[in-house]
């Protein structure tokens, strides 16, 4: 069963470009969260997602930053007007649908280096 | 979800047992203990979680008190791949939408 996929792994922008980072959740898996981790520091939720709806964003910054979840189709975290401090980790994670003690899955990390 | 308290860092002989304490003493009777690492680089892992019972699986063993407040995870046999920061989370789970927040974590270093 494959994991959580994410790509690009790695992505260098130049400041006021855009970032499209794509994430496949687990097969089976309708819920999708993105964290983001500065360098040197945690891990930070930014938004969860089920198919077609989001469902929290309040971690995500109020400009630039949206989400989205198609019925078909990877979730998709865009960065629009990128600025260094932009510069992090992003994380996806997948878990099934309502199960009592389910466990979130994350995927290995898009790099994003604005320049 | 109730906050966790961990040690900042640990260091442990390869070989030897690693015991990683958390302490969980506003814990609710419907949050589960989970447990991750993240491996420099690299996302973070599932390791293990429970409710009230001891766990064990390939990877570790869970060991929750009976007051629930606080937890130890046990690698039995460290090596030198298990460097990572470890991360002990208390969290609601009857619902997926219930996020993981992380702390700061426990860093163990793995000595050969």
């Amino acid at each position: 069963n494959a994991g959580v996929m994410q790509n690009p792994r790695h992505l260098v922008r130049r400041r006021g470009q855009e970032a499209r980072l794509r994430c496949s959740p687990m097969k089976g898996h309708s819920h999708v969260y993105w964290y983001r981790q500065l360098p040197e520091e945690g891990l930070k939720f930014m938004v969860y997602l089920q198919k077609e709806n989001i469902i929290d964003e309040s971690g995500m910054p109020k400009e630039r930053f949206s989400a989205e979840f198609p019925k078909e189709g990877p979730s998709i975290l865009r960065i629009q007007q990128v600025v260094r401090g932009d510069s992090a980790a992003y994380f996806c994670a997948s878990s099934h649908r309502e199960v009592s003690g389910n466990t979130i899955y994350f995927g290995e990390g898009s790099w994003l280096t604005v320049v | 979800d109730a906050k966790t308290t961990q040690p900042p860092s640990m260091d442990c002989a390869e070989g030897r047992a690693a015991n990683l304490p958390c302490n969980h003493s506003t814990i609710s009777g419907n949050e589960y203990v989970y447990w991750y690492r993240q491996i420099h680089s690299q996302g973070p892992q599932y390791i293990i979680h429970g409710l009230k019972n001891n766990e064990t699986n390939e990877m570790a063993s869970l060991i929750i008190t009976e007051d629930r407040k606080s937890s130890t995870l046990i690698l039995p046999h460290a090596t030198l791949r298990d460097t990572a920061v470890y991360y002990c989370i208390v969290r609601v789970a009857l619902h997926a939408g219930n996020m993981l927040t992380f702390g700061g974590g426990t860093r163990l270093m793995v000595k050969p």
